[in-house]
């Protein structure tokens, strides 16, 4: 099966800094990458997608690249702010009739202020 | 729109109990649902996936007899925990594919249910 790997695990910015988490995948039939943002007992948020068609998309401060050459696709975040401290999940959708996600280990962003 | 529930938001049973979690889409219909399963400061773990009127589909580990799974309308699925015990003890997370978006693959997911086995 499908298997993503997350990293770094943890990361720490100052506020007004750039950060980067990278994901790789397995599944070279996978054709779409969510990154969903998580607060400590709250649900997955998404704040950004992106389908095996598209090398990059951009919103805001929030931007995610795809390279399916090398099954790997990363987010990036702009001038970081505290609230953008929290867990954040890469994922990976596999194709078929199942359209299961399979989710990184997740990443725990503090942006200090 | 795209809004999923989950009910209890928490629960806390006693050991050998059977507990049951209630996902339901408000604002769409779902052939299709999903049952995670997140331990502290871990990923979420797919445990099953639910598809209207048939059985579902559990992953690998997944013991199918403890965690019954019906979803027997549209905007309906339900999750039932048998004989629980503290091990059991965890964040449940269900989430939905609108049908009217099949060809979007986004998932909606609920707010979660807290259970704690005593």
């Amino acid at each position: 099966g499908e298997n993503v790997e997350q990293h770094p695990s943890t990361l720490s910015v100052q506020e007004g800094d750039s950060a980067v988490i990278k994901c790789t995948y397995s599944d070279s039939a996978s054709n779409y990458f969510p990154w969903y943002k998580q607060e400590l007992g709250k649900r997955p948020q998404l704040i950004i997608d992106i389908r095996s068609n598209v090398g990059e998309k951009k919103d805001q401060r929030i931007a995610v690249t795809l390279n399916k050459t090398a099954k790997h696709f990363s987010l990036h975040i702009t001038e970081t702010q505290p609230e953008d401290s929290a867990v954040y999940f890469c994922a990976s959708l596999s194709g078929g009739s199942n359209y299961k996600l399979t989710f990184g280990k997740g990443t725990l962003l503090t942006v200090n202020p | 729109g795209a809004v999923v529930s989950q009910h209890p938001s928490w629960v806390i049973c006693k050991s050998g109990t059977s507990v049951k979690i209630e996902c339901r889409s408000l604002d769409f219909q779902a052939t299709t649902m999903f049952w995670y399963r997140q331990f502290p400061k871990q990923s979420l773990m797919l445990m099953a996936t639910s598809n209207e009127g048939s059985k579902a589909t559990y992953e690998q580990g997944v013991e199918k007899d403890k965690f019954l799974i019906n979803h027997a309308s549209l905007t309906l699925s339900t999750l039932t925990v048998t004989s629980a015990h503290p091990e059991d003890s965890s964040f449940y997370i269900c989430s939905a594919r609108d049908w009217g978006l099949a060809a979007h693959n986004e998932q909606f997911f609920g707010p979660g249910t807290r259970l704690t086995v005593l």
